[in-house]
């Protein structure tokens, strides 16, 4: 994986099923891993910032694992509500220059 | 309220001329980025600034220029160079490489 990539590229999902979807980075030189929310018509807002291999995360209803050395990362949302539709970041550091590269975004619609 | 403003929320460029994109932020933030948004790409860095009076090019340089004069303050210029100014472009800050950045709400450009 030389890019940051994203899929599915967009999904919709009914009000209080739950999902997932993937970040795959490249797993040399990894530093760090990024979530972010950008919801219409707002700013991206972080969610999580990820550094060792196996670590999971929760905020709330949403939950993230990685892993470093196969280069993927999974979001997960449990219970969908509408005010989880948004488009989801991710982004990775990488130590040989720290500077982020993002993904494309998953876009996430749910219907009520 | 702490955060990053942008201005102007859309702005238009006629051939041959450069624009300025303003992004103050409050957060008391060393690093300040510029990123550009196209349609189905991730937000890729024009120019990040670690420092006061100290900036690095991104991957996408070309055809922009900031300075960073206060610490408060990061405005990047679209010069009359950049080929293809028309996307979003969004402004982030923040204090370190395990730290997630806060963004902006994003200045659309376009040409006439």
């Amino acid at each position: 994986i030389l890019n940051v990539e994203q899929s599915p590229q967009s999904l919709h999902v009914q009000e209080g099923d739950s999902t997932n979807f993937t970040c795959s980075f490249p797993s040399s030189n990894f530093y760090a891993l990024h979530w972010y929310r950008w919801e219409t018509a707002k700013s991206p807002e972080a969610l999580f910032v990820m550094t060792l291999n196996g670590d999971e995360k929760k905020k709330g209803r949403i939950s993230a694992t990685l892993n470093t050395k196969e280069g993927y990362s999974y979001l997960y949302i449990k219970g969908s509500q509408p005010e989880d539709s948004a488009t989801y970041l991710c982004a990775s550091l990488r130590s040989n220059d720290y500077k982020l590269s993002f993904g494309a975004g998953t876009t996430v619609t749910v219907r009520a | 309220d702490g955060g990053i403003t942008q201005s102007p929320k859309y702005l238009f460029r006629k051939e041959g001329q450069n624009v300025t994109l303003s992004c103050e932020q409050n957060l008391n933030h060393d690093a300040m980025y510029w990123y550009r948004q196209d349609p189905g790409q991730g937000l890729r860095l024009i120019y990040y600034s670690q420092i006061v009076n100290d900036f690095q090019k991104g991957d996408i340089a070309e055809g922009y220029s900031v300075s960073r004069e206060k610490k408060e303050s990061f405005p990047l210029t679209v010069t009359s160079a950049q080929k293809n100014p028309t996307a979003f472009y969004l402004c982030a800050s923040g204090t370190g490489t395990s730290q997630p950045q806060h963004f902006g709400d994003g200045t659309r450009l376009s040409i006439l």
